[in-house]
């Protein structure tokens, strides 16, 4: 019944490794989004996609790959890792672009070693 | 560009005190205004909206009336509880910023018994 659900919670890796966070919603939602929130619970947006299509890139390092297969899931993957990347992760949908209500899951912690 | 401004935190309370916390913006064009409150360990939720000048959106006995005049998006509640602790976020959407919610720095809120 979970509306957006993304897995790991946690993740703890060393530098240098790749992983992925997967995000799925069953909200039929057209537009899905990452978010990364800092230690100070700052909140900055990295990508939107709206139906499969790139919207967004927040001048993100493109070691930081964003993969939508249909429009239900947003995948994340993360290329040599480093310790400036642990944070956590959110992934959120909305019905549509810019102006409706977003649906956040429950965040990928994630820590690098 | 669009921006959110909010009192910074940490704010905290005795249980039943009236709790108000400040959100100003900045947007070109009508934004769309929100509060979303973070509880520990979880993803963010919407708490209540207004998407023109002088709407109030409420929930939870939580209000906050969209101020044109003033830019500002304050969120009042009357009588606060300790369940009432989290991290509260104000945001905004504009037609401009398509695909892109734009936060504040969020105020951590505890409430002591």
């Amino acid at each position: 019944d979970t509306a957006v659900s993304q897995t790991p919670k946690y993740l703890v890796t060393q530098m240098g490794n790749d992983k992925s966070i997967k995000c799925e919603q069953n909200l039929g939602h057209d537009t899905m989004y990452w978010y990364k929130q800092d230690s100070k619970k700052f909140l900055k947006i990295m990508f939107s996609y709206n139906n499969k299509e790139l919207i967004i890139n927040e001048t993100v390092p493109n070691r930081f790959s964003p993969k939508s297969p249909d429009k239900a899931h947003l995948n994340l993957h993360i290329n040599s890792l480093e310790l400036g990347d642990s944070a956590v992760y959110f992934c959120a949908s909305s019905l549509a672009e810019g102006a409706a209500e977003a649906f956040f899951g429950q965040g990928t912690r994630l820590t690098v070693v | 560009g669009n921006s959110v401004t909010q009192m910074e935190g940490p704010v905290t309370l005795s249980e039943e005190a009236f709790l108000t916390i400040n959100c100003t913006y900045t947007a070109t064009g009508y934004p769309s205004l929100f509060w979303y409150v973070q509880y520990p360990g979880e993803g963010l939720q919407l708490l209540l909206k207004a998407t023109k000048a002088d709407d109030k959106g409420s929930n939870k006995g939580f209000e906050a009336t969209y101020r044109k005049e003033t830019t500002s998006f304050h969120l009042e509640k009357g009588s606060v509880q300790v369940s009432d602790s989290a991290v509260y976020f104000c945001a905004l959407t504009t037609y401009s910023s398509a695909s892109k919610i734009i936060f504040g720095s969020g105020t951590r809120l505890s409430i002591r018994p």
